[in-house]
Formats: structure tokens, C-alpha cells, sequence
């Protein structure tokens, strides 16, 4: 089956102790991304990642890293988690179809999410 | 500025009566592409329909339905015969742009809409 796993789903931590939410896509998907999701705020981008290799920030990064080694996999990374990290995750992949914006979704395919709580 | 609006934070429908969440959208692109999401109570992100800048037919997927008005930059949500497994979050995101090798392909994210089913 075609789809994107995050693990893990549900995660209560500590400020300061580092972690690792790890997101796998099996649809050998070039676009990668990870957003963040806050009640009244939707979901807002905090890394991308074009190709192996090729990451860059989002709209809200400070307090993550990001690494893609591989094609399928994108782990974000919270190297000193504090309180205000405390949300609902998403990894989401596509294809990526350069030069399709007339015509073609290329839709996000998001995983199930990660639920992360610091104390 | 926002870029993505929608207005209703809750709604409520009655079983098989049809229903539109409205979402209104900024951008000074011509080339967009528009999305909508469905976020069950057990969190995943569903995509249910995609609308085009440039496409000139509404959007159709079944029982859902896009009204795009492109002079009115809104892309309203249709669910016709609504069922009691469409309480959900539903979320209007927005691509601008398009898709290029210097692009994040990032989707901007409404608030969202909550709605409850009636039985």
C-alpha cells in the first residue's frame, strides 16, 4: 500500500531531551515536507526537502533540524524540544512534477501524524 | 495578511441535506492550484479535491464539489446528501505558483472548518 509512516504517533517528553520523529514514504516520492499543526492556526511548513540531499526551511523552522540521506526517508529532528513544540506533526511527500502548475494536483500525500506533548 | 480564510470555525448539518464550507484566498499569482483537506477525529489528512487557476470547470469528486469563483477569490466546499462519516475538520490549503526546481511547493493552510453531521 501506498503511503507515508511516521513513527512515532504519540510521544510524551522532557524540555531538553532530544528526539527524533522518523517519516518513511514508500512511493518514491522526490518532495518531502514536514508541517506543524496548532488549533486555530492550520498546518504551517516547517521543513522541506526537494531531493536527497536538498533541504530547506519552511515557514516555521527554529528549533528543528532535518537531514534526507535517503529518498524515502526525511526524520525531523528536536534537538532541545521545549513547551512551545508541543503539537500534532504531519510528513507529507509528492512527486514532484516541475513546470505542472496549469495543470496536475500533485497532491501532498500525508502521513498520520505525530502527536508530540513537552513537558 | 492571511492567505487562506475560512470564516466558519463550526458548522452543523443535517444527514443527506447538502452543505458549503466557504474558504477565501489571497494571492497575486496566476498560476495557483487549490485544495481541500478532511481531517477525521483520528487525525490523518485526507485530500478530497483539487481546483486549478486556470481550469475552467468546478472541481468534482464524487459528493464533493468546488465553487470557484476566481473574480471573488473563494473556493467553497460542496457536499451534497452529507453522511454522518463526514464529521470532520476540513481544511482549504493553497499552492501558489508554479511548480518549479527553485520552489518549495508549499501548501498555506486555512484555520479550518469544523462540521458535525447531524443524524
Amino acid at each position: 500500500e501506498a503511503q507515508v509512516t511516521q513513527n512515532p504517533r504519540y510521544l510524551i517528553t522532557v524540555t531538553g531531551k532530544k528526539l527524533t520523529v522518523t517519516c518513511s514514504q514508500n512511493m518514491n516520492h522526490e518532495y518531502m515536507s514536514w508541517y506543524r499543526q496548532d488549533p486555530g492556526l492550520g498546518l504551517r511548513q516547517i521543513y522541506y526537502s526537494m531531493n536527497v540531499e536538498v533541504t530547506d526551511k519552511g515557514d516555521v523552522p527554529e528549533g528543528y533540524k532535518v537531514s534526507r540521506k535517503e529518498k524515502r526517508n526525511f526524520p525531523l529532528i528536536l534537538e532541545s524540544p521545549s513547551p512551545n513544540q508541543t503539537s500534532l506533526y504531519f510528513c507529507a511527500s509528492s512527486l514532484f512534477l516541475s513546470g505542472t502548475g496549469l495543470s496536475g494536483a500533485n497532491v501532498l500525500t500525508f502521513g498520520a501524524g505525530s502527536r508530540l506533548t513537552v513537558l | 495578511a492571511q492567505k487562506i480564510t475560512q470564516t466558519q470555525p463550526g458548522m452543523f448539518v443535517q444527514e443527506k441535506e447538502a452543505v458549503t464550507l466557504d474558504c477565501t484566498y489571497d494571492t497575486s499569482d496566476q498560476s495557483y492550484g487549490l485544495f481541500w483537506y478532511k481531517q477525521p477525529s483520528s487525525g490523518e489528512m485526507i485530500f478530497l479535491i483539487y481546483q486549478g487557476s486556470y481550469d475552467e470547470q468546478n472541481a468534482t469528486e464524487g459528493r464533493y464539489s468546488l465553487n470557484f469563483q476566481k473574480a471573488r477569490k473563494s473556493a467553497n466546499l460542496v457536499i451534497s446528501a452529507s453522511q454522518l462519516g463526514d464529521s470532520a475538520m476540513y481544511f482549504c490549503a493553497m499552492r501558489e505558483g508554479q511548480i518549479r526546481m527553485d520552489s518549495s511547493y508549499k501548501l498555506i493552510f486555512g484555520s479550518g472548518t469544523r462540521l458535525l453531521v447531524r443524524p
